[in-house]
């Protein structure tokens, strides 16, 4: 059974810094990982797809990285601002969607 | 605006009511899912159509829970005798057709709360 983890579970930076957000899961047999943004009360919205053959995609100040034999994804947020502040989650999708129970990020003004 | 959308948003109900969720996927979707999500916790896996066939159900949809698709098109999740562990988040995403089947687009949710 796919296992996903998120790693930290909160994390707070002032705004402007670089951030990493980690993702692994435990099987490496995947057709894709994505990472979603999630506001408090609200649905998910998707922020980047990568496919199982590619090794990263990046969009604006987003850049996320697939590791596959390690069973490792990364986020990067560059000069993070205070309307970065939500929850990121990551999802891996094999025989279903299996998600990560998310990164709490605050970003403070 | 042609994303996923749900309804109702919220619904405050009293356990062992009987309640029904509705989901629009985006019109050219095949592919439709239900999620539940719990505070602190992703989304995890309910159900899944694949027009109007539901082709996966979780072991977390007991026998109180019932989803249908009866035209391909639209969704309902229906939860009778409702407990106050269904108080969750129920999530609906829709995909498209070929490669793009596993990128799955997400709607606002419907936030339940059973008192």
């Amino acid at each position: 059974k796919q296992e996903v983890t998120q790693i930290p579970a909160a994390l707070s930076v002032p705004e402007g810094e670089n951030l990493v957000l980690n993702c692994s899961f435990t099987d490496s047999a995947i057709y894709n990982l994505q990472w979603f943004r999630q506001d408090p009360g609200k649905g998910l919205t998707s922020l980047l797809l990568i496919q199982s053959s590619q090794r990263e995609q990046t969009s604006g100040r987003l850049n996320a990285s697939l590791d596959k034999s390690s069973g490792r994804s990364t986020l990067y947020i560059a000069a993070s601002q205070p309307g970065d502040s939500a929850t990121y989650l990551c999802a891996v999708a094999d025989y279903d969607m299996r998600f990560g129970a998310g990164t709490r990020l605050t970003v403070k003004p | 605006d042609t994303g996923v959308s749900q309804d109702p948003r919220h619904k405050i109900t009293k356990r062992g009511q009987n309640v029904t969720f509705r989901c629009d996927p985006i019109s050219e979707h095949n592919r439709l899912y239900w999620y539940r999500q719990t505070l602190g916790q992703g989304p995890e896996f309910l159900t899944y159509f694949q027009n109007e066939a539901q082709l996966e159900k979780s072991r977390l949809l007991s026998d109180r829970f019932s989803a249908e698709r009866p035209k391909g098109s639209f969704s309902t999740l229906e939860i009778q005798r409702t407990e106050q562990g269904d108080s969750a988040m129920y999530l609906c995403a829709s995909s498209p057709p070929g490669q793009g089947a596993y990128e799955q687009y997400f709607g606002p949710g419907t936030r339940l709360t059973v008192t």
